[in-house]
């Protein structure tokens, strides 16, 4: 019965480093999502998981930002040459189906400081 | 441009009193509403939805109303306590098609005084 988990809880790099961020879903749920909060602000869409597939990745700002998820559960967010700009509290959240009145369920985020 | 508003980044209110939290949307393809709740430090939690065929959910304390002529939506908490002292989300999906991404607004931060 456990939630969406997420590690680290926090992350400091130096500017121009790699980093990967993970996200364990709740058992069972096939969709999976991706927000980023900067100080703020309201959470921002960056990608939609259903199942292992990558079905919507309009809201990654660049291509430094890319995300998988090969088995159907667990996520990776992987930053590449990280810039201060992208500090910020990442927040996965998980739903049993995908679709527009599915309740979705957020983890505590990661909160990334970039150097 | 926010598509999501919540012009109040602030609220304080009387234990026992009522909240009035705001909220205002732009895309009239908005069509499923959301507000979650945040404590510091945590992740947002699910607190009340509303579809656009409805004016009004209620859940216990918490209700939700919905202006779809003024793209207006209000959450009302009675009566309010400590507790409820957080950070509210509104948040928006669109339609037919959606595939569930929520489109949030900056917050409104509630503190409730004993």
């Amino acid at each position: 019965g456990a939630g969406v988990s997420q590690t680290p809880s926090n992350k400091v790099t130096e500017k121009g480093k790699y980093v990967e961020l993970r996200c364990d879903p709740i058992s069972g749920h096939t969709a999976l999502y991706w927000y980023r909060q900067s100080l703020g602000q309201g959470p921002e869409f960056l990608i939609y998981f259903q199942g292992t597939g990558a079905a919507d990745d309009s809201g990654l700002p660049n291509d430094r930002f890319f995300a998988v998820r090969p088995e159907g559960s667990v996520s990776t967010l992987k930053i590449q040459r990280t810039e201060r700009g992208d500090s910020a509290v990442y927040l996965c959240a998980s739903s049993p189906r995908s679709g527009r009145g599915e309740t979705q369920y957020f983890g505590p985020g990661t909160r990334l400081l970039v150097l | 441009d926010q598509q999501v508003k919540q012009n109040s980044p602030s609220l304080s209110v009387q234990e026992g009193r009522i909240s009035i939290l705001n909220c205002d949307y732009t895309n009239s393809m908005f069509d499923y509403f959301l507000w979650y709740k945040k404590y510091p430090a945590e992740g947002p939690t699910f607190l009340i939805s509303i579809s656009s065929i409805k004016d009004k959910n209620e859940d216990g304390r918490f209700t939700v109303f919905l202006n779809k002529s003024a793209k207006h939506l209000s959450l009302h908490i009675v009566p309010s306590q400590p507790g409820d002292s957080a950070v509210y989300f509104c948040a928006a999906s669109a339609g037919r098609g959606s595939q569930g991404n929520l489109i949030f607004g900056k917050g409104t931060k509630l503190s409730v005084k004993p």
